[in-house]
């Protein structure tokens, strides 16, 4: 079975400032994805972006990049220039290849953008 | 406007009621899922179906049933409520399944049993 862990429960960061958010997996799985969600207030889960472990290249989407690190199996999120919209709880996920599209989540990260 | 919409938006049960969660989604996607939130614990999935017709159990789902009847709708149903299925539940669905989709969530239930 594959586990997520994200072993920083709250951050806080001021607003323009870079974060980033650590998350780690264990899998026995060659072909998976890895997913970061964000969670704001509103309830509403949002992609924010998504790796293939198949591809080296770290995937990125305008001011968030991840740091892919296949043999440490490690997932890393940072966020640059953060803004106050930012404030949410991150969640990291992995999804095996193939069959069900079955997703595993981390526990979460609170993280706060102070202004 | 295309999406996940899920009903109620909240509840309070009484133990030992049965409910049903509804959840509808407009973009013909194949693949459905159901989680439940809990703090400290992420989302879990509960159940899943692949396709119109078929489901599967995901890693919580004691206490709960599917069904997948047409491809827009996946209601969840809790014969029995106890005071631990008190939780947020979350209804998804992805284009398909098995290639990696992102998934598309709807809105949430808030659901407190007494």
């Amino acid at each position: 079975a594959q586990t997520v862990t994200q072993s920083q429960p709250e951050m806080s960061v001021q607003e323009a400032e870079t974060v980033t958010l650590s998350c780690t997996y264990d899998t026995s799985e060659s072909n998976y994805y890895l997913f970061w969600y964000k969670q704001p207030p509103s309830r509403q889960m949002i992609l924010v972006i998504r790796q293939e472990a198949y591809k080296q290249q770290n995937a990125t989407e305008n001011r968030f990049s991840v740091n892919f690190q296949k043999a440490a199996k490690s997932f890393s999120l940072k966020i640059s220039d953060s803004q106050l919209g930012d404030t949410a709880m991150y969640f990291c996920a992995f999804m095996k290849l193939g069959g069900a599209q079955k997703l595993v989540f981390g526990q979460g990260t609170r993280l706060t953008i102070n202004p | 406007i295309a999406g996940i919409t899920q009903a109620p938006t909240s509840q309070i049960l009484a133990a030992g009621r049965r409910m049903t969660l509804r959840c509808t989604q407009d973009m013909r996607h194949n693949a459905m899922y159901w989680y439940r939130q809990d703090l400290g614990l992420g989302l879990r999935l509960i159940h899943y179906s692949n396709t119109a017709g078929t489901t599967g159990k995901g890693e919580v789902p004691d206490g709960y049933s599917v069904s997948r009847a047409n491809t827009d709708d996946f209601p969840l149903t809790l014969a029995s409520a106890v005071p631990s299925q008190t939780s947020v539940y979350f209804c998804a669905s992805s284009p398909n399944s098995g290639r990696g989709d992102e998934q598309f969530f709807g809105p949430g239930t808030r659901l407190t049993v007494l």
